[in-house]
Formats: C-alpha cells, structure tokens, sequence
C-alpha cells in the first residue's frame, strides 16, 4: 500500500530535550516536506527537500532541522524543543514539486 | 504577502444537497490549485487539484472553478454526503519551493 509513515503519533517532551520525528515514504517520491498545523494559522510549510542531499527552509524553519540521506526518509529533529513547538505534524511526499502531495497521519507533538 | 484564504470558516448543509466551498488567493502567478479534505485525526487528503490554464475541472461528485479574473476558486460537491463532512482546505502550489500555502479551511458538516 502506497503511504506516509510517521512515529511517533504522539509525544509529549520537555524543554530542551532533543527528539526526532521519523517521516518515510514508499511511493519513491524526489519531493518530501514537512508541515505544522495550528488552530486558526493552518498548515505551515517548515522545511522541504527536492531530492536527496537537497534541503531548504520552509516558511517557519527555525528551531528545527532535517536530512535526507535516503530518498524515501525525511526526519525532522528538534534539537531544543521549546513550547512554541507544541503542534501537529504533518510529513508530505510528491513525485515532484507540482504533483499531488500525499500526507502522513500526523505526530501531535507536546512540549512542556 | 502571499495568502490563500477561504470566505466561511464553517458551512453546514443538508444531505443530499450540493455543498459550494470559495476559496481567494493574492497571487496571480499561482500555477497550480489543490483541495484537500481533511477528516477529525487523520493527515489531508487530496481531492482535486487544477492548472492556473484551466477553468473548470471535473471529479467524482466534485468541481473546481477557478477565476482568475477575480483570483476566485470553488470546490462544489454534488449530493453531498455524511462521509464529506471533514474541513476542507484550498491550496496555492507550484511555487519554486514546491511548497503548498494552505488557507485556513472550511468545516463542513452535513446533516441527515
């Protein structure tokens, strides 16, 4: 089945306490990216990657990072979470950067 | 800046009957339109998507509209469904980045 994994659905930090979120894709998709969601603010793109090796910033990048080491992996680590950062996370992939992008089910990330 | 932005934060209607979600956009060198539903717990889901050449296109149950006179587009849902209520989201993609700029959506909830 053709799909977006991302572990873990849900997770409660503290401050400062570094963590990853994995995002993998089987469809062997060149375009992966990274969105958060907020109440009233939508999704926002954080970071994006066209192939890999090729990362950019997003919209709202700071405070996170990400790799692309494998084309079908896209993780995203916060190195020093802070509660700002509490959001729902959403991973994305497309054959390319026009092409439909398939979505993830989400990681709800709280940060106290 | 650029925004993506939809008229009505909620729309209820009757099952059965047919559901018109509008949708403004600030960027007249947006290329690419997509709608996404997005059901309670669950990561956005493609419905349908349109090119800035067309100005109508047909899916199952659903059309787009897309005016680019008055930089407008519509996503109507014909004999609307339990299964359809979910919030739907209108977005701006094809940009250089590749990224999709969401607006903020609509709920739409039908009722037996």
């Amino acid at each position: 089945e053709a799909q977006v994994t991302q572990n873990p659905r849900y997770l409660i930090t503290v401050t400062g306490k570094k963590l990853t979120v994995t995002c993998s894709q089987n469809m062997n998709h060149e375009y992966m990216s990274w969105y958060r969601q907020d109440p009233g603010l939508g999704l926002r793109q954080i970071y994006y990657s066209m192939n890999v090796e090729v990362t950019d910033k997003g919209d709202v990048p700071e405070g996170y990072k990400v790799s692309r080491k494998e084309k079908r992996n896209f993780p995203l680590i916060l190195e020093s979470p802070s509660p700002n950062q509490t959001s729902l996370y959403f991973c994305a992939s497309s054959a390319d950067r026009v092409a439909e992008q398939f979505f993830g089910p989400g990681t709800r990330l709280t940060v106290l | 800046g650029e925004s993506v932005g939809l008229h009505l934060p909620t729309l209820s209607v009757q099952e059965g009957d047919n559901s018109i979600i509008n949708c403004a956009y600030s960027n007249s060198a947006s290329d690419y339109f997509i709608w996404y539903k997005q059901e309670s717990g669950k990561g956005p889901q493609f419905i349908i998507d349109i090119r800035s050449n067309m100005d109508k296109r047909q899916g199952q149950r659903v059309t787009v509209l897309l005016n680019k006179t008055v930089k407008h587009l519509s996503l109507q849902i014909a004999a609307t469904q339990p299964g359809d209520s979910a919030v739907y989201f209108c977005a701006r993609g094809g940009g250089s980045q590749g990224n999709l700029i969401f607006g903020k959506g609509t709920k739409l909830s039908v009722k037996p």
